[in-house]
């Protein structure tokens, strides 16, 4: 099986400019969570979506946000970019997140530079 | 809060040595435990995990932990180290269940490893 995919893997932009982030999940997976690793917070929890739904959100502020789409597909979407939004990006998915399954399998990430 | 600990910024050992990397939990119900490892410029691979059962876990590349709930504790085990198992290690636990089903995983800081010919 492939594993998770993530475009674009690196991207620079300008400060109050958005972005876009696309994540493609293992086959089979319905749930897809987004976490955004820096050297000084580590990795920490964006949101996370099963079957098109956002069923968990971590503490960022509003101008984070993602979707599902019905091919369990998704993308995160960052407005209004901020210097300390420059980070690493890394998408999971995971075929079973209620039961014993729940290890995440992680895709290679997007470096997201923002000057 | 379902929480974890990794003590050591970084853990040197010689090749051929084993090698221990520490990881300490804080939940409460039972602990779903997790190791990951990244290398450099590259996303995280999933090592090994603790549900329920034998308290020794085998994982890929020869790793293995220990789950040990007096100590709270999940250390991450190999016998014989590789130069190449030089990388970053994380210790995760899923979070509690929230109202919508979701969870999330919280990791440690995070433990570098330098196996040194």
């Amino acid at each position: 099986k492939a594993g998770v995919t993530q475009t674009p893997r690196y991207l620079i932009k300008t400060r109050g400019q958005q972005v876009t982030l696309s994540c493609s999940p293992i086959s089979g997976h319905r749930s897809v969570s987004w976490y955004q690793q820096t050297p000084g917070q580590g990795l920490q929890f964006l949101f996370e979506y099963f079957s098109e739904t956002q069923r968990n959100k971590g503490n960022f502020p509003g101008r984070f946000s993602g979707r599902q789409f019905s091919n369990s597909r998704s993308e995160m979407n960052v407005s209004t970019l901020e210097l300390g939004d420059s980070a690493l990006y890394l998408c999971a998915s995971s075929l079973d997140p209620t039961g014993s399954s729940y290890e995440q399998y992680f895709g290679p990430g997007t470096r997201l530079t923002v000057t | 809060a379902q929480s974890v600990a990794q003590p050591e910024d970084q853990v040197n050992v010689a090749e051929g040595n084993p090698l221990t990397v520490k990881c300490t939990y804080s939940v409460s119900g039972n602990p779903y435990l997790f190791w990951y490892v990244q290398y450099p410029n590259r996303g995280l691979q999933f090592l090994l995990k603790y549900i329920t059962g034998d308290n020794l876990v085998k994982g890929s590349y020869g790793f293995e932990a220990e789950f040990n709930k007096s100590q709270t504790s999940f250390h991450l085990k190999k016998p014989s180290a590789l130069v190449s198992d030089s990388a970053l290690y994380f210790c995760a636990v899923r979070g509690p269940q929230n109202s919508n089903s979701g969870y999330a995983l919280n990791f440690g800081k995070g433990t570098s490893l330098l196996v040194t010919p």
